[in-house]
């Protein structure tokens, strides 16, 4: 089943905070976090592993909840360059990510 | 340098043909995937591969027949193409496991009129 992402949709102004949320059903290994802008490929922003191990971008943070089955990834400071549609992708193990429904973000000067 | 490369990047064609896209990395990773990006913008696994063997395949119509003739090359061939085929495919590579960032090649976009 598809993880389920909130907002949908999100609007800021340059330099505000963004928090966006994912969330499965699944008892989870790994969630991936992807941005896509319009008419690009999707392009890797961190991985987050069960038992805490990250990796990811140094200007992107998020934390995972292994209990909860919950990840959430943190947007400070925006910038123009961060507007895209974010997806998450979760795994249970079996290295097939199952990505989410989503977020859509627009940052405005 | 390209690391994840698809050819090509736009087909159009008719229901009933048979098409293939072609997906080439230099990254020399040993696991690559096929997904489906719909109009509604869901990125969904079709397939995937480690070093040439197939690990992965989701519940995909058999019209659709991945084919890895190498670790650095997964092409994707379709038969019989129909309207609901219609999306773009992306192809993406990583290093085996599930704790690896896949790297996504640029898309190609299929219309099937």
């Amino acid at each position: 089943q598809q993880p389920v992402q909130s907002p949908q949709a999100v609007i800021l102004r340059e330099g505000e905070d963004a928090v966006i949320n994912c969330s499965s059903s699944k008892a989870l290994y790994s969630v991936h976090w992807y941005r896509q802008k319009h008419g690009e490929a999707p392009v890797f922003l961190m991985i987050l592993l069960k038992g805490g191990e990250q990796k990811g971008h140094d200007k992107i943070s998020a934390s995972f909840n292994e209990k909860k089955q919950q990840s959430s990834l943190y947007l400070t400071a925006s910038q123009l360059s961060y507007s895209g549609t974010y997806f998450c992708g979760t795994g249970t193990g079996f290295q097939k990510l199952v990505f989410g429904t989503g977020t859509r973000l627009l940052v405005s000067p | 340098d390209t690391a994840v490369s698809q050819t090509p990047k736009y087909l159009v064609t008719q229901m009933g043909n048979d098409k293939s896209i072609k997906c080439e990395q230099n990254l020399g990773h040993d696991t690559m995937y096929w997904y489906k990006q719909d109009s509604k913008k869901f990125l969904k696994i079709m397939f995937s591969y480690n070093n040439k063997e197939l690990i992965i395949n989701e519940t995909v119509p058999n019209r659709f027949s991945p084919k890895s003739p190498d670790k650095a090359h997964l092409n994707l061939h379709i038969n019989s193409l129909e309207l609901g085929d219609s999306a773009v495919y992306f192809c993406a590579s990583s290093l085996p496991g599930e704790g690896n960032e896949q790297y996504f090649g640029p898309g190609t976009r299929l219309t099937v009129t």
